[in-house]
């Protein structure tokens, strides 16, 4: 059965100090894997799709890195409009998305 | 670009009432979905189309739900005879890749079952 375990389930940063959020996977077959930023009652907003370990990939001061079995959402020198849950998703072979519970991610002034 | 919509954002049923959501993607998307997300959870699938054709339901939608894409365009959630367990967000979400990668998420309807 495919598992998808992201941890901290919440964390809180100082603002500038950098950090990393965990996305831990078990499945058959994976075609992508997906991080996305939920604000509170908002929708989910796509921010990376990683394909195979090793790849990485940047935005602003988020970084997405893949290997294997996990992959890490850096995140460099945080400001408060980071403060958001940042849900990850695995796609297998069904055309839909399987997301972990996400980390709450809180960054104070 | 106007975003995918959904209406309404908020709904307050009493059990065992019938209710219906309405999605509009973003134009130029041919595939939609359907999620269900509750307090501290991530999304879960329930059923997507590509074009006019509902192509994946989840076991999570029971006979109760129904889906339609008439015409390829907007998309329609209904729930028939709510339970209290139906509470949660319903969120719709469009993607113009044949993959069904990168997904446009509207903001969600938000059903409250008393």
């Amino acid at each position: 059965e495919d598992q998808v375990t992201q941890s901290p389930e919440a964390l809180r940063l100082q603002e500038g100090e950098s950090s990393s959020l965990n996305c831990s996977y078990t499945v058959s077959g994976l075609r992508g894997l997906f991080w996305y930023r939920q604000d509170p009652g908002k929708g989910p907003e796509f921010l990376f799709t990683l394909y195979s370990a090793g790849e990485e990939k940047e935005k602003e001061r988020l970084k997405a890195t893949l290997t294997k079995k996990e992959s890490f959402l850096h995140i460099t020198a945080p400001k408060p409009e980071d403060s958001a849950t940042y849900l990850c998703a695995v796609q297998t072979g069904a055309n839909n998305l399987f997301f972990g519970t996400g980390t709450r991610l809180t960054v104070i002034p | 670009d106007t975003g995918v919509s959904q209406d309404p954002r908020h709904k307050i049923t009493k059990r065992g009432q019938n209710v219906t959501f309405r999605c509009d993607p973003i134009s130029e998307h041919n595939r939609l979905y359907w999620y269900r997300q509750t307090l501290g959870q991530g999304p879960e699938f329930l059923t997507y189309f590509q074009n006019e054709a509902q192509l994946e339901k989840s076991r999570l939608l029971s006979d109760r739900f129904s889906a339609e894409r008439p015409k390829g365009s907007f998309s329609t959630l209904e729930i028939q005879r709510t339970e209290q367990g139906d509470s949660a967000m319903y969120l719709c979400a469009s993607s113009p890749y044949a993959s069904g990668e990168k997904l446009f998420f509207g903001s969600g309807t938000q059903l409250s079952v008393l």
